[in-house]
């Protein structure tokens, strides 16, 4: 049952250059969608979050994009600095706060 | 920054052997959880507990696992019997209703 879908495992971007990471969900009730990032041997840590009625939520490199219609999510990370090379984890909910529906995570590599 | 706790860091087991994994979560959160990642796969909810109480739990939390808040700031999940399955990081989690805070995770090794 993948609620949540992270299709592309892995990710490999140029220092400086935009990194695109897309999110799929099939649950049209989810109402809050959420992006974490994970390095190893620690928990995930809060990135930036986006309500359903919004399309769009920005936070300094970091941007996410909600398209209700298709039922995609991305996150752009501009520009991409190597101590973004993370495991990047997408998620949803359906009350703030409450309990997340995790995709299966793309691994980011910034190369310098 | 507050931060959820979490203990031990690694633990080693024998199959069959009760576990259990500590968390301390953030003091004026309300809701907590325990969610777990298989080497390679997602991170998997487990249960959410709110008011002393299990509010969801999942398919995965079955009989042999329980959860307790002692003495109302210790959050623990234990396993009784584990199974060379139940090898995984588990995360605890809190929130305050707004986004989840989670820990560093405890990898449990059962062998």
């Amino acid at each position: 049952d993948q609620q949540v879908k992270q299709n592309s495992p892995s990710l490999s971007v140029q220092e400086g250059r935009i990194s695109i990471l897309n999110c799929d969900y099939t649950n049209s009730m989810f109402d809050y969608f959420l992006w974490y990032k994970k390095y190893p041997a620690e928990g995930p840590t809060f990135l930036i979050s986006i309500s359903s009625i919004k399309d769009k939520n920005e936070d300094g490199r970091f941007t996410v994009f909600l398209n209700k219609s298709a039922k995609h999510l991305s996150l752009h990370i501009v520009p991409s600095q190597p101590g973004d090379s993370a495991v990047y984890f997408c998620a949803a909910s359906w009350i703030e706060g409450g309990k997340l529906i995790f995709g299966q995570g793309t691994e980011l590599s910034v190369k310098p | 920054e507050p931060e959820v706790t979490q203990t031990p860091s690694h633990q080693v087991t024998q199959m069959g052997q009760e576990v259990i994994l500590r968390c301390v979560p953030i003091s004026n959160h309300l809701y907590f959880y325990w969610y777990r990642q298989i080497l390679g796969q997602k991170v998997e909810f487990l249960v959410s507990f709110y008011n002393n109480e299990i509010s969801e739990k999942s398919e995965i939390f079955d009989d042999q696992f329980s959860v307790e808040r002692p003495d109302g700031s210790n959050f623990t999940l234990k396993i009784r019997s584990t199974k060379l399955e139940d090898s995984a990081m588990y995360f605890c989690a809190s929130s305050g209703a707004e986004k989840l805070f989670f820990g560093s995770g405890t990898q449990l090794s059962v062998l």
